[in-house]
Formats: structure tokens, C-alpha cells, sequence
């Protein structure tokens, strides 16, 4: 399968741990972003990377998350001190730069539960 | 700031009819349009795209969608619904690439596809 790769698809954790999420992008795509999607809501912008380079960030992104690329290939989101509003799907989406418009192509996410 | 609205929670057709699913947006400059639908507990899966060009785009599984500018509308179109087309369906915006590059996504439409 050469699709976008998370792990894990699923985390059950206590409030205030700290979780961390992997994204394995499509090989030769150079750019990866960040989702969360909430129960009957559309997927709502993170971050994002080209290549190891993190370029734009939401507001969204407090202060407790953070998103590594550190060799331009596969990502890291960790969410420190978790908290219930924290309970989403974790999408991550690669897509190329070679032309303008290139669809992004996501992953099939991690579902986060807060206990 | 780029954003879409999609007017229905859910559309309901019978299979073998055709099926609309409706998206309108709101955006300064030239709009960066896709369409990705989304089964249950997956990620989302990229349909079609309008970047520029002949106002029908057509995409995947037989889905086309129709950019009308003058009505700031992407309508999402199949001649004959399948049941397997029963789905969450997300109309998104990107941003220019003079401001980076999320997709603001609507809120969904579910369809339903009755035998």
C-alpha cells in the first residue's frame, strides 16, 4: 500500500497524559499537513510542512501540541497534558509541489478518545 | 478568508436516480475547489478538483461537479446514485498560494442511497 500511513489508529488515554501520533506521507510527496476532525464536522487545519520545514500553523495549534518532520519524510503530532476537547480524528495529508492544485490525499487518521 | 458552506446536513436519493449535493463559497481571487468523500471511520478520499479551465470537471466513480461562478456554487453531481455511494461528502476550499495551503473544509453532507 503506498497511501498515506497513521499510527495508531486509535488511542484511549487519561486526561493530562501525553500522546504522540505518526504520519508516514506518500514517498515522493513533499508536503504534509495536519488535521482534527470532530464528530459532524469538517476536517479543521493544523499545520503544515515542506518538506522538514514547518511553514503555517493554525491557531488551533496551542501550545500543547507540537508537530515534528525532522527528515522530510514521516511526521510527529504529540499533544502534551491532554484534555477532554482534545477527543478528534487526527488526520494527516501528503501531497506533491510539483504543479499547482495537486489534491491533498489523506490518511485514514487516528481516533483519539480522552477518558 | 476562503470558506464553503454546504446548505444540507443530508440528501436522501433511490438508487438508479440522479444526485446533487451542494456546496457554495466564498473566496477572494480565483477559488481552488475539491470535492473528497469520506466512508466510516476512514480518511477522506479526493473525488475531483476545479482549478481553472472547462466549468464541468469530472473525477472519480462517475461523480462530476459543476463550477458556476456567477453563482459562487460547486455542486456535486452523479447521473445514477449507487448504494455504495451512501457516504460523507466534504466540499473544500484552498487557501492561494500566496497564504499557504489548507483546505477549509464545509461541514459534510451525508448521503443516503436507498435500494
Amino acid at each position: 500500500d503506498t497511501g498515506v500511513s497513521q499510527d495508531p489508529r486509535h488511542k484511549i488515554t487519561k486526561r493530562g497524559q501525553n500522546v504522540t501520533f505518526r504520519c508516514d506521507p506518500i514517498s515522493e510527496h513533499n508536503r504534509l499537513y495536519w488535521y482534527r476532525q470532530t464528530l459532524g464536522q469538517g476536517p479543521e487545519f493544523l499545520t503544515y510542512f515542506q518538506n522538514e520545514a514547518q511553514l503555517e500553523k493554525s491557531r488551533l495549534l496551542s501550545d500543547r501540541f507540537s508537530a515534528e518532520r525532522p527528515k522530510g519524510s514521516f511526521s510527529t503530532l504529540e499533544i502534551q497534558r491532554t484534555e477532554q476537547g482534545d477527543s478528534a480524528m487526527y488526520l494527516c495529508a501528503s501531497s506533491p509541489d510539483r504543479e499547482v492544485g495537486q489534491p491533498q490525499h489523506f490518511g485514514d487518521g487516528t481516533r483519539l478518545s480522552i477518558l | 478568508a476562503q470558506s464553503v458552506a454546504q446548505p444540507e446536513d443530508q440528501v436522501n436519493v433511490a438508487e438508479g436516480n440522479p444526485l446533487t449535493v451542494k456546496c457554495t463559497y466564498s473566496v477572494s481571487g480565483n477559488p481552488y475547489l475539491f470535492w473528497y468523500v469520506q466512508y466510516p471511520n476512514r480518511g477522506l478520499q479526493f473525488l475531483l478538483k476545479y482549478i481553472t479551465g472547462d466549468n464541468l470537471v469530472k473525477g472519480s466513480y462517475g461523480f462530476e461537479a459543476e463550477f458556476n461562478k456567477s453563482q459562487t456554487s460547486f455542486h456535486l453531481k452523479k447521473p445514477s446514485a449507487l448504494v455504495s455511494d451512501s457516504a460523507l461528502y466534504f466540499c473544500a476550499v484552498r487557501d492561494p498560494p500566496d497564504s499557504g495551503y489548507a483546505l477549509n473544509f464545509g461541514k459534510g453532507t451525508s448521503l443516503l442511497v436507498t435500494p
